[in-house]
């Protein structure tokens, strides 16, 4: 059974500064992972999808790498800014089936002014 | 561009009632998921639809159920509700390949009372 992890739960910085937000899972026969940003009470917004055959996605100040033979991903944001403060979630698909998402737990940022 | 939408946004019912959520996918999109997430927790699956038949069932209560209909859109239909089926509820939509992203809607929120 697929699980995942992220590491840390919550993180805060000052502005400006570049951060990494981990995330591991059991399985690593996955075709893709997807990360999502979250702000309290909202919908999902998808970030970066990095497909399994990828090591990097890039799309502005975030980079996400994938190491699908240790089973882990990690998301990189540069020059940090308040606006990011958020929770950010890791997600992989299941294999077989509907391909239906399995969630981390996510990580809640703040950054601070 | 259009993006995945959710009715109502925001739901109050009193226990033991009667809820329908509703979803309608991105255009072109021929698969729709839905999710649970409870407050502060990971969001979990419940059911898939592919072309208009059920995909896949992860834990969804009995006293739920839903279908998506012949224009794609998807119903989640949850009766006799109880204090803990408080929650948003994600509804979310991908064409039915092993590498695309899945978006999301902003949620609902239901809330039991």
């Amino acid at each position: 059974k697929q699980e995942v992890t992220q590491i840390p739960a919550a993180l805060s910085v000052p502005e400006g500064e570049n951060l990494v937000l981990n995330c591991s899972f059991t399985d690593s026969a996955i075709y893709n992972l997807q990360w999502f940003r979250q702000d309290p009470g909202k919908g999902l917004t998808s970030l970066l999808l990095i497909q399994s055959s990828q090591r990097e996605q890039t799309s502005g100040r975030l980079n996400a790498s994938l190491d699908k033979s240790s089973g882990r991903s990690t998301l990189y944001i540069a020059a940090s800014q308040p606006g990011d403060s958020a929770t950010y979630l890791c997600a992989v698909p299941t294999q077989g089936g509907s391909e239906k998402l399995v969630f981390g737990k996510g990580t809640k940022l703040t950054v601070n002014p | 561009a259009a993006g995945v939408i959710q009715s109502p946004r925001h739901l109050i019912k009193e226990k033991r009632e009667t809820a329908t959520l509703k979803c309608y996918p991105i255009p072109r999109h021929d698969t729709v998921y839905w999710y649970q997430q409870g407050p502060g927790q990971d969001p979990q699956f419940l059911i898939s639809f592919y072309e208009k038949m059920q995909s896949d069932k992860g834990s969804i209560p009995d006293r739920f159920s839903a279908q998506q209909f012949s224009d794609y859109h998807s119903e989640l239909n949850m009766s006799s509700l109880e204090l803990g089926d408080s929650a948003l509820y994600f509804c979310a939509s991908s064409l039915a390949d092993l590498n695309t992203e899945a978006f999301f809607g902003q949620g609902t929120r239901l809330t039991v009372v």
